[in-house]
């Protein structure tokens, strides 16, 4: 595998349930991402983790709960979500070495339908 | 308002130029970039520019930034079926942040034969 994967690439759950999100990198980045994406806004970042470390919450709610087990994988958990948590999301990396440029790598996403 | 902001939609005959324009607000921004998305796939990034300088040239792709007027614009030469896309322009805000980008809600361009 290259690149950044997400899995599940769709998921349908009810708002009772409980799921999680994966995904890995196998870039060798050190910076990973939860990003949620609704049609026609601007992607939202959701959380930020440098070297395991989480650096960013942005006022996410408490039903999406990230970790980060190592540099290559983020989960993103998810429990009693509502309807309008319905949305893309998307994971991406990057190298923070100081190279300047920060690009971020996106993974195809999870589409997440909550009923 | 948002601080990256760009055009919903563009409609273009294949073989003909794209442009797709982008306006941001942070005057300390460092980089801006360009990414593609594909139906059912992630961001992919198409190039991006350094606050530097004003025009960078990859293949078919042209970016130009004017710093004075915020403003970010990316051409699409010979445009190609497969160019049609949602197309985000992203920024980062400042050099301390570098790894936090903003996006705006991305221009669906729709290539037409």
């Amino acid at each position: 595998e290259t690149g950044v994967t997400q899995t599940p690439r769709h998921l349908v759950m009810g708002m009772t349930n409980k799921k999680s999100l994966k995904c890995e990198q196998h870039l060798g980045h050190n910076a990973m991402y939860w990003y949620k994406q609704s049609a026609k806004k601007p992607l939202e970042l959701m959380f930020v983790y440098n070297f395991k470390e989480q650096t960013e919450n942005n006022s996410v709610p408490s039903r999406f709960s990230p970790e980060c087990p190592n540099s290559s994988h983020l989960f993103l958990h998810l429990h009693t979500l509502q309807p309008e948590d319905s949305a893309l999301y998307l994971c991406a990396s990057s190298q923070d070495g100081g190279s300047g440029s920060y690009e971020q790598y996106f993974g195809p996403g999870t589409r997440l339908t909550v009923t | 308002g948002e601080d990256v902001e760009q055009s919903l939609f563009l409609s273009v005959r294949e073989g003909d130029s794209s442009v797709i324009n982008c306006t941001y607000t942070d005057s300390s921004s460092t980089y801006l970039y360009w990414y593609k998305q594909e139906p059912g796939a992630g961001l992919q990034l198409l190039t991006y520019i350094f606050s530097n300088m004003d025009m960078k040239q990859d293949q078919r792709l042209t970016v130009l930034l004017n710093k004075k007027d915020k403003h970010l614009s990316l051409r699409i030469a010979d445009t190609q079926t497969g160019d049609s896309a949602i197309y985000f322009c992203a920024e980062s805000p400042s050099r301390s942040n570098d790894y936090k980008l903003s996006f705006g809600a991305g221009t669906t361009v729709t290539v037409r034969a």
